[in-house]
């Protein structure tokens, strides 16, 4: 079976510093990973996804993530926080025949001034 | 539409009311999910839909949650005799054919049961 850890539920850094929200998985078969955002009341947004091939992924607004098999990990990163990145962030594995995505419990990330 | 459009956005009901919520995909999505996602948690897995079959419902929390999707668009996700730990956002995502795509997400139904 498939699933999702997060460590860190909240995640507090200053405008420009580096951000790294932590994702380890755990799955049966090769993993597709996904990080997704969510904005207050708002649904979820893709950010990056990994499938196969190269295991550094590059997603929008300047976010990327490095699939890691031996570490199980999936950590996001992106260098310079800008506030507008203040969110909460998941990390998703896909799970079963149809595609559905399991989920992490999620980390809210807070830019300071 | 251009994107997954729920509603109602916002829906209050007694304790014991039926709800009904309603999820509009992309045009020409395939597959459809719902997921319930807790207050401070990730979304979890309810139930899904391949064109109008319902293939999976192991999410499904009780046999007060129905779910359905006759024609193969829109879907309804029903639950009756509402409870307060029915309390959620109830999100839907589509996706084109295959099951490898990305999951496009509406903005949620956000029920509160009192």
């Amino acid at each position: 079976a498939q699933s999702v850890t997060q460590l860190g539920s909240h995640v507090s850094v200053s405008e420009g510093a580096l951000v790294l929200l932590r994702c380890n998985y755990s799955s049966s078969v090769p993993p597709y990973l996904f990080w997704y955002v969510q904005y207050p009341n708002q649904g979820l947004q893709l950010l990056l996804k990994y499938t196969t091939g190269a295991t550094l992924v590059k997603g929008i607004n300047g976010f990327e993530a490095e699939f890691k098999k031996s570490e199980t990990s999936f950590h996001l990163t992106k260098p310079s926080a800008h506030m507008s990145d203040a969110a909460e962030y998941f990390c998703a594995v896909r799970g079963g025949s149809q595609g559905n995505l399991i989920f992490g419990k999620g980390t809210k990330l807070s830019v300071k001034p | 539409g251009a994107g997954v459009s729920q509603s109602p956005r916002y829906k209050v009901a007694k304790r014991g009311q039926d709800v009904a919520l309603r999820c509009d995909p992309i045009s020409g999505h395939v597959s459809l999910f719902w997921y319930q996602q807790a207050l401070g948690q990730g979304p979890e897995f309810l139930t899904y839909f391949q064109n109008e079959a319902q293939l999976d419902k192991s999410g499904l929390p009780s046999d007060r949650f129905f779910a359905e999707r006759p024609e193969g668009s829109v879907s309804t996700l029903k639950i009756q005799r509402t409870q307060q730990e029915d309390s959620a956002v109830y999100l839907c995502a589509t996706r084109e054919a295959g099951n490898t795509g990305e999951l496009f997400f509406g903005e949620g139904s956000r029920l509160t049961v009192l």
